[in-house]
């Protein structure tokens, strides 16, 4: 497809398992981010993989959480032994390198993530 | 500390009518503004841009405007239509990077008939 596609739209899961979401970037794009949006909030920035460059891991809350990308294709996401917290909206987005151009990030329609 | 803050959670407007959202920033190295529109169930949609060298950028029915000496941006959309009605988004990002963004809480706007 044309978009960002992400997978499951949604998942629901008991607390203490562990989870993987799936990230399929729009073709060529070689930027890769994870958001997450809680309810009433704005997104938040978790991880960004550009090309081979090592991923800038800053936003992640916890160990619990871990990405991985290889080359410029697909993204998982994986949270382990999830908590209550961990529910909300994760949103993956893509963007071309463009040198000198500020491009803006194309989103998926996010994975809805409920722990019970 | 929020960076990138909206103050309005919601904003209602007539039909025809000009819509107003307005986001404020405390980061001077923002160099690089976005709005995104999101609906239900959906991810966020890119709606228009502006760089920090810029203080409007319009594209059909809305428009950008960037203060930097008071560290704020407004969306301007004219006429509103029903289908306007969204959350909107504003997001910046700090220079020299495709680094991540640093959105906002949002805006609901209603656009009544």
């Amino acid at each position: 497809g044309a978009g960002v596609s992400q997978s499951p739209s949604n998942k629901v899961t008991e607390k203490g398992k562990d989870v993987e979401l799936r990230c399929d970037p729009i073709s060529g794009h070689t930027a890769l981010y994870w958001y997450r949006q809680r309810l009433g909030q704005g997104l938040e920035f978790l991880i960004y993989f550009q090309g081979n460059s090592a991923p800038d891991k800053s936003g992640l809350p916890s160990d619990r959480f871990s990405a991985e990308r290889t080359g410029e294709s697909v993204s998982t996401l994986t949270i382990q032994r999830t908590q209550q917290e961990d529910s909300a909206v994760y949103l993956c987005a893509s963007s071309p390198l463009t040198a000198g151009i500020n491009q803006p990030q194309h989103f998926g329609d996010g994975t809805r993530l409920s722990i019970l | 500390d929020q960076q990138v803050k909206q103050n309005s959670p919601s904003l209602s407007v007539q039909e025809g009518r000009i819509s107003i959202l307005n986001c404020d920033y405390t980061n001077s190295m923002f160099d690089y503004f976005l709005w995104y529109k999101k609906y239900p169930a959906e991810g966020p949609t890119f709606l228009i841009s502006i760089s920090s060298i810029k203080d409007k950028n319009e594209d059909g029915r809305f428009t950008v405007f960037l203060n930097k000496s008071a560290k704020h941006l407004s969306l301007h959309i004219v006429p509103s239509q029903p289908g306007d009605s969204a959350v909107y988004f504003c997001a910046a990002r700090t220079g020299g990077s495709q680094g991540n963004l640093i959105f906002g809480k949002g805006t609901k706007l209603s656009v009544k008939p």
